[in-house]
């Protein structure tokens, strides 16, 4: 079964502080994967998009890397500030497009 | 360019009820998905359109849930009757190919069944 995992599922750090969230799959063969920030009672939000064939995409203080031989993906935030407070999700596309979401990270940035 | 469009925002029905969405997908994205969030977990994907065409409904509950997009562009997902455990966000989101198939949602739908 084709699964996706994200450990911790609450995370809290103070204001300014680097960190790295984590996702793990079951399948390297994958289309491609996909991080969404969602906001309380709001939809989700596309980050970043790495595809099969790349090792990661970065957008402002964020970086994602990609590696399928270890079935891992992370998202670094750097210098975190109060407005990154979200649940973040991961999600993958085994095989084809179709999405496979991780239940996703809730981080709390504490001013 | 204008998002992923859904309507209504809220909806409270009652067990048994009926209830349908809509959604108006980003202007020229061939591919729409209907995905069901239930409180705390990650979204599931209930049925994906290839322009007016079904690609997957593999974990729609056919029984009750029925969705279309006749013309390839708006689609709606009905409901019919409700259960307590349809209540749920329901999120429409859209892609192409020549952006990689990156997924684009809207705000999403809150039902609440009673």
């Amino acid at each position: 079964k084709q699964e996706v995992t994200q450990i911790p599922a609450a995370l809290s750090v103070p204001e300014g502080e680097n960190l790295v969230l984590n996702c793990s799959f079951t399948d390297s063969a994958i289309y491609n994967l996909q991080w969404f920030r969602q906001d309380p009672g709001k939809g989700l939000t596309s980050l970043l998009l790495i595809q099969s064939s790349q090792r990661e995409q970065t957008s402002g203080r964020l970086n994602a890397s990609l590696d399928k031989s270890s079935g891992r993906s992370t998202l670094y935030i750097a210098a975190s500030q109060p407005g990154d407070s979200a649940t973040y999700l991961c999600a993958v596309a085994f095989g084809n497009e179709k999405l496979t979401f991780g239940t996703g990270t809730r981080l709390t940035i504490i001013p | 360019e204008a998002g992923v469009a859904q309507s209504p925002r809220y909806k409270i029905i009652e067990k048994r009820q009926s209830v349908a969405f809509w959604c108006n997908p980003i202007s020229g994205h061939a591919t729409l998905y209907w995905y069901q969030q239930i409180l705390g977990q990650g979204p599931k994907l209930l049925i994906q359109f290839q322009n007016n065409g079904v690609v997957d409904d593999s974990q729609l509950p056919k029984d009750r849930f029925s969705a279309e997009r006749l013309k390839g562009v708006d689609s709606t997902l009905k409901i019919q009757p409700a259960k307590l455990e349809d209540s749920a966000v329901y999120l429409c989101a859209s892609s192409s190919y020549t952006s990689g198939y990156e997924q684009y949602f809207g705000p999403g739908t809150r039902l609440t069944v009673t």
